[in-house]
């Protein structure tokens, strides 16, 4: 199985606080990912990354930002959390030149209340 | 701009029957990269196939197989002898460049939820 960790595994939190997950991969693999899974949607990507300090949006980017220092970390931040940002979160990470397939990490439920 | 239409959402069958899953894509590039995942209800991403758009040969993996037609833009999956392990979400996705100055990054359709009955 890939190196991939997502922490933390599960977090409730109250609307309009802040609210970091990490993304963390042992594989060196230049491409990393963040996805949201919600019902009747599907896997929409948030924003994604493809090399260190270079990210790019996706879907559904409004409300997060990401930043990724170093290659093994991916970070997803929601600056204010809302409601609407229930959801389970997916890290993914992928070699090659982001062609290839994805590893995904075990996902974090946030809840915000 | 890309896109991966699943229009079945759900789909329910009894043990032993074949069923296709349907997956339809959207992209003006012309190299890119097809895929379908698996979620059983633990909840974990499974990768099952790959494909790029110059192969359109069809594949064949145990009870699985998948038909890819560039000239109808789609990636269709087909389960034979469905079995009560097979209940998952399964999604097809999308790889491809937007742009010329910009990089791979892959869309998901929204999945089908498939129930295999004993």
């Amino acid at each position: 199985d890939a190196g991939i960790t997502q922490s933390p595994r599960h977090k409730v939190t109250e609307t309009g606080t802040p609210v970091t997950l990490r993304c963390h991969q042992t594989e060196n693999h230049r491409y990393m990912y963040w996805y949201r899974q919600d019902p009747g949607h599907g896997l929409r990507l948030i924003h994604y990354s493809y090399g260190v300090k270079d990210t790019d949006k996706g879907e559904v980017s409004d409300g997060y930002s990401v930043s990724r220092s170093k290659t093994e970390d991916f970070l997803l931040t929601l600056e204010s959390a809302t409601s609407s940002q229930t959801s389970v979160y997916f890290c993914a990470i992928s070699g090659g030149d982001g062609d290839e397939k994805l590893f995904f990490g075990s996902g974090t439920q946030l809840s915000v209340l | 701009a890309q896109k991966v239409t699943q229009a079945q959402t759900e789909i329910s069958v009894v043990e032993k029957e074949d069923v296709t899953l349907d997956c339809v894509y959207e992209t003006r590039d012309t190299t890119y990269y097809l895929f379908w995942y698996k979620q059983p209800p633990s909840g974990e991403l499974v990768f099952l196939i790959r494909r790029n758009s110059f192969d359109e040969q069809n594949e064949i993996s145990g009870r699985y197989s998948w038909n890819f037609q560039k000239s109808t833009s789609s990636f269709n999956f087909t389960i034979t002898a469905s079995q009560v392990v097979d209940s998952a979400v399964y999604f097809c996705a999308l790889s491809a460049l937007e742009r010329m100055d910009s990089s791979y990054k892959l869309i998901f359709g929204s999945g089908t939820r498939l129930l295999v009955r004993p």
